[in-house]
């Protein structure tokens, strides 16, 4: 049963620490993806990677990181400098070889810091 | 800059049809896309249309795509209380420069249904 998966479903932190949200696909996807979605926003990119190893900053990278050691896995980290974290984080992937770039979205997980 | 809008929000009654209007800004892209989010999930791709085609129906789906103005709608028939949900457009960035496999995404439009 291929998919993405996000743990957790919902996350709770206090202001001032880190955390990190998993993401893992079984779809042997190359590409990878993290969003933010706020309400009546949209999807911002924060990173992106397209291959082992390898990771872009998307258009709101600020106060994230992210690592890329294995292909079906590309965690994201909050950190402390993220001014407004709270949000609904999603995780995508795609396969560099389907042209139409189609992506797979995980089931997304919400943070919130209080 | 690439560029998605959408209305933010559509209520029609159960069993009208519904039509969700977007518009975007780089011509070169490929593929446009629709996917929905149902509250509390990720998104589920809907549909996807090649630049080149002016329609594609799937079902209770009809995309249209007008190229010439950058305009793209989604037509759901029959409209149930289980089409109640986000719709998002999308569209891909040309490929080079960094952008393979990335897409722009609109704010998205809620969509309810009355019963």
């Amino acid at each position: 049963d291929g998919g993405i998966t996000q743990s957790p479903k919902y996350l709770f932190r206090k202001e001032g620490q880190n955390v990190t949200l998993s993401c893992e696909q079984n779809l042997n996807h190359d590409a990878m993806y993290w969003y933010r979605q706020d309400p009546g926003q949209g999807l911002r990119l924060i990173y992106y990677s397209q291959i082992v190893n390898d990771f872009q900053k998307g258009d709101i990278a600020e106060g994230y990181s992210v690592s890329r050691e294995k292909k079906e896995s590309f965690p994201l980290t909050v950190t402390s400098a993220q001014k407004n974290p709270t949000a609904f984080y999603l995780c995508a992937s795609s396969d560099r070889l389907d042209l139409t770039d189609t992506q797979y979205f995980g089931p997304g997980t919400r943070l919130t810091v209080l | 800059g690439e560029d998605v809008e959408q209305s933010l929000f559509l209520s029609v009654r159960e069993g009208d049809s519904s039509v969700i209007n977007c518009t975007y800004t780089d011509s070169s892209s490929t593929y446009l896309y629709w996917y929905k989010q149902e509250p509390g999930a990720g998104l589920q791709l809907l549909t996807y249309i090649f630049s080149n085609m002016d329609m594609k129906q799937d079902q209770r789906l009809t995309v249209l795509l007008n190229k010439k103005d950058k305009h793209l709608s989604l037509r759901i028939a029959d409209t149930q209380t289980g089409d109640s949900a986000i719709y998002f457009c999308a569209e891909n960035l040309p490929h080079g420069s960094g952008n393979t496999g990335k897409l722009i995404f609109g704010q998205g439009t809620t969509l309810q249904v009355k019963p």
